[in-house]
């Protein structure tokens, strides 16, 4: 059965902390892997990973995909509290020649501490 | 655990039919949601519901309805499908207002031809 598991369940952090992250997955027919911030209204989409070993940045947050060991990390640098947030990783599957399905792990929810 | 069950993994539609998705949640949750999504765009919200009878438009409402006649059951209606339509399609439910610790169903892909 296809599985997302993210650690740790739940962090704690002081403002200007970095952190970071995880997102293991034992899918087959891997085609993607998504980070999202889960927010009031709908989660906000982060990064879309598809090739191991590449870097992918955005501000305070980056993030890479290892997909021979099957994992991907989400680091944020400098925390501020509007970084409190649970965040979500989903792994898109291939199903024959069309797109697949989406398989989430629970996330990890975020406090950052003033 | 949640459990966040959506009818269908895959459906293939004709332009014009009339298609329900289905979503059941099985832990009393009030609120409900559907997304889509689309590569490179992320989730965009559709409707969402808090409470029976109870909805509100989300981002993308066009060419869908909803309705949320028992608690645990939130239907997405695409009224007449059209190819615009094909995506992802994900329902997701909450404890709290809000989506931000919301459970997500496994997703239904919907292919329009």
């Amino acid at each position: 059965e296809d599985k997302v598991v993210q650690s740790p369940l739940s962090l704690v952090v002081h403002e200007g902390d970095t952190v970071t992250l995880n997102c293991s997955y034992e899918v087959t027919n891997f085609r993607s892997l998504l980070w999202y911030k889960q927010e009031k209204k709908a989660p906000t989409f982060l990064f879309m990973l598809t090739s191991s070993g590449i870097e992918k940045k955005s501000g305070r947050l980056s993030s890479i995909l290892d997909k021979k060991e099957l994992f991907s990390i989400l680091n944020i640098t400098a925390t501020q509290t509007g970084d409190s947030a649970v965040y979500l990783c989903a792994v898109e599957t291939n199903y024959g020649g069309s797109q697949g399905n989406l398989i989430f792990g629970k996330g990890t929810k975020l406090s950052v501490k003033p | 655990d949640v459990k966040v069950t959506q009818s269908s993994r895959y459906l293939v539609k004709r332009t014009g039919e009339k298609v329900f998705l289905e979503c059941v949640q099985d832990m009393d949750h009030e609120n409900m949601f559907w997304y889509r999504q689309d590569p490179g765009l992320g989730l965009r919200l559709i409707y969402f519901s808090y409470d029976v009878k109870m909805k509100e438009k989300g981002d993308i409402p066009e060419g869908y309805s909803v309705s949320r006649e028992k608690k645990e059951r939130f239907s997405l209606i695409l009224e007449s499908a059209s190819t615009n339509q094909t995506s992802m399609y994900l329902c997701a439910s909450s404890l709290f207002q809000g989506a931000d610790e919301a459970f997500f169903g496994q997703g239904t892909r919907l292919t329009v031809v």
